[in-house]
């Protein structure tokens, strides 16, 4: 079983639409959370990390996070064909020391 | 400016023959790591050091050796390469000693034949 879970997709969306990306991950005591963007050939760039239940906003991104259920999604409104590419979930936790782990990655395609 | 660079870029060698890819930060980072990146495997942690002289091992540590001599260098050392070991590798490092917030590298493209 994956730690961290994750839609390959791709996932399209219209432009202007909003794109919802989810992530599941099986341990309890996980603490941190973050979301990495990977265009193609490039790096992963840190976009959003959240630390707590509830909602986390930055500009057209929004990070949530619900323990209990153990998943972790990410929004991004008015979605733009700039905002196509693939879409790393991250975890760090308690049972994984100082290591980060990552899910497989949702490939996101923005249509115009 | 800031950033994590990595060196060489691209990479193609044979089996056996000794190499090192260089990591450095310019952020004074406590956090540093070695990642590789393979289609429908992801992103798997190599090794990781949270201090200098202090590393330890990620998921897929086998084949690989690191050192952290100095705050700002974490090479990562491929003693006798593998076709195996192709891959895109990629360094990251953080501010936080637990590895929270990593920032990447733009990647070294290795290929062993």
């Amino acid at each position: 079983q994956k730690e961290v879970e994750q839609n390959s997709g791709p996932l399209s969306v219209p432009e202007g639409a909003i794109a919802s990306l989810n992530c599941t991950y099986s341990d309890r005591v996980s603490q941190s959370f973050f979301w990495y963007r990977q265009y193609s050939g490039k790096s992963p760039e840190l976009i959003m990390s959240i630390y707590s239940n509830g909602d986390k906003e930055d500009g057209r991104f929004t990070a949530q996070l619900n323990k209990a259920s153990q998943y972790v999604s990410l929004l991004i409104r008015d979605s733009q064909p700039s905002d196509s590419a693939t879409y790393l979930c991250a975890v760090n936790g308690w049972n994984a020391g100082n290591m980060l782990t990552f899910g497989g990655g949702t490939r996101l395609m923005v249509k115009p | 400016e800031a950033q994590v660079t990595q060196n060489p870029r691209y990479l193609i060698t044979v089996t056996g023959k000794k190499l090192t890819v260089t990591c450095s930060q310019n952020m004074n980072h406590e956090y540093m790591s070695w990642y590789r990146q393979d289609p429908g495997l992801g992103l798997r942690q190599i090794y990781y050091s949270m201090n200098v002289e202090v590393t330890d091992k990620g998921d897929v540590p086998e084949g690989y050796k690191v050192s952290r001599k100095e705050k700002r260098n974490f090479p990562l050392i491929l003693e006798s390469p593998s076709p195996n070991q192709t891959s895109l590798y990629f360094c990251a490092s953080s501010s936080d000693r637990g590895g929270y917030e990593q920032y990447f590298g733009p990647g070294t493209r290795l290929t062993v034949t």
